[in-house]
C-alpha cells in the first residue's frame, strides 16, 4: 500500500528564513512518481512540482527546491528566503496506479507553514 | 477562466437531506477525480473518470453517494441522507491522459459542505 508521510505538522519561519519540509514515503513500485502542491487560506490546490522517480537530481525554481533521495526514500521540499506569501498548508502526494487508468494521489497529512514578517 | 470549477462553494444541509455537486473540468481533460478533505488532513481519494466511465471508487464512496460524469464533460457528485460525517470540503480534479503516467492534477476551489 500507499504512504506519505510529513511528520512536521506546522512550522514557524520569520521572513526571510530558509524551510524545510520533509516528506517520507513507502511505495512497491518500482517507477513512481512524487508531486508537492500548496493548499493556501483560500482552500484551492496549487500544484507546484511533479518529479519522476529515474531522475534524482535536484530541481530548482526560482526560491523553491526540491531535494529526492531514492535511498531515504524521501522528497524534500526547500523555500529560500521565505516570504508571508509562502504561508500556506503544503501537501507531498504520490499517485497509485489502479490499473483502470487511474493515478489517483495518495496525500500525507500535511504540513502548516507559517511565515511571520 | 480556464482552470478546474466547482459549484456551490459552499452548501449547508439538514442531516438527512440530499446533495448534489458539480465539478467542470478543464476542457481537454479526459480525467477526472473527485477527493474528500477533513480538517487537518491530506484530500483522501473517492472516485475516478475517463471521460464518462467510472472506473474507479474508493472504499469511502458510501452507498449513498453517487457520481455522474455524462458525455465526458462536467460531473456531479451527489450524497442521499446525509450525515453529519459527510461534512468535509469536497474536490474535484482533473488531468489529461497521455502516454507519460501520473500527470498533474489540476485542483477545483472544492465545495465545503456542512451538515447540521
Amino acid at each position: 500500500a500507499q504512504k506519505v508521510t510529513q511528520a512536521q505538522t506546522e512550522i514557524s519561519v520569520v521572513e526571510k528564513e530558509d524551510v524545510t519540509l520533509d516528506c517520507v514515503y513507502e511505495t512497491r513500485d518500482t517507477t513512481y512518481y512524487l508531486f508537492w502542491y500548496k493548499q493556501p487560506p483560500s482552500g484551492e490546490l496549487v500544484f507546484l512540482i511533479r518529479r519522476n522517480s529515474f531522475d534524482e537530481q535536484n530541481e530548482i525554481s526560482g526560491r523553491y527546491s526540491w531535494n529526492f533521495q531514492k535511498s531515504t526514500s524521501s522528497f524534500n521540499f526547500t523555500i529560500t528566503a521565505s516570504q508571508v506569501v509562502d504561508s500556506a498548508v503544503y501537501f507531498c502526494a504520490l499517485p497509485a496506479y489502479s490499473g483502470a487508468g487511474s493515478y489517483q494521489l495518495t496525500f500525507g497529512k500535511g504540513t502548516k507553514l507559517s511565515v511571520i514578517p | 477562466d480556464t482552470g478546474v470549477s466547482q459549484d456551490p462553494r459552499h452548501k449547508i444541509t439538514k442531516r438527512g437531506q440530499n446533495v448534489t455537486f458539480r465539478c467542470d473540468p478543464i476542457s481537454e481533460h479526459n480525467r477526472l477525480y473527485w477527493y474528500r478533505q477533513t480538517l487537518g488532513q491530506g484530500p483522501e481519494f473517492l472516485t475516478y473518470f475517463q471521460n464518462e466511465a467510472q472506473l474507479e471508487k474508493s472504499r469511502l464512496l458510501s452507498d449513498r453517494f453517487s457520481a455522474e460524469r455524462p458525455k465526458g464533460s462536467f460531473s456531479t457528485l451527489e450524497i442521499q441522507r446525509t450525515e453529519q460525517g459527510d461534512s468535509a470540503m469536497y474536490l474535484c480534479a482533473s488531468s489529461l491522459a497521455t502516454s507519460g503516467g501520473a500527470n498533474e492534477q489540476f485542483f477545483g476551489p472544492g465545495t465545503r459542505l456542512t451538515v447540521l
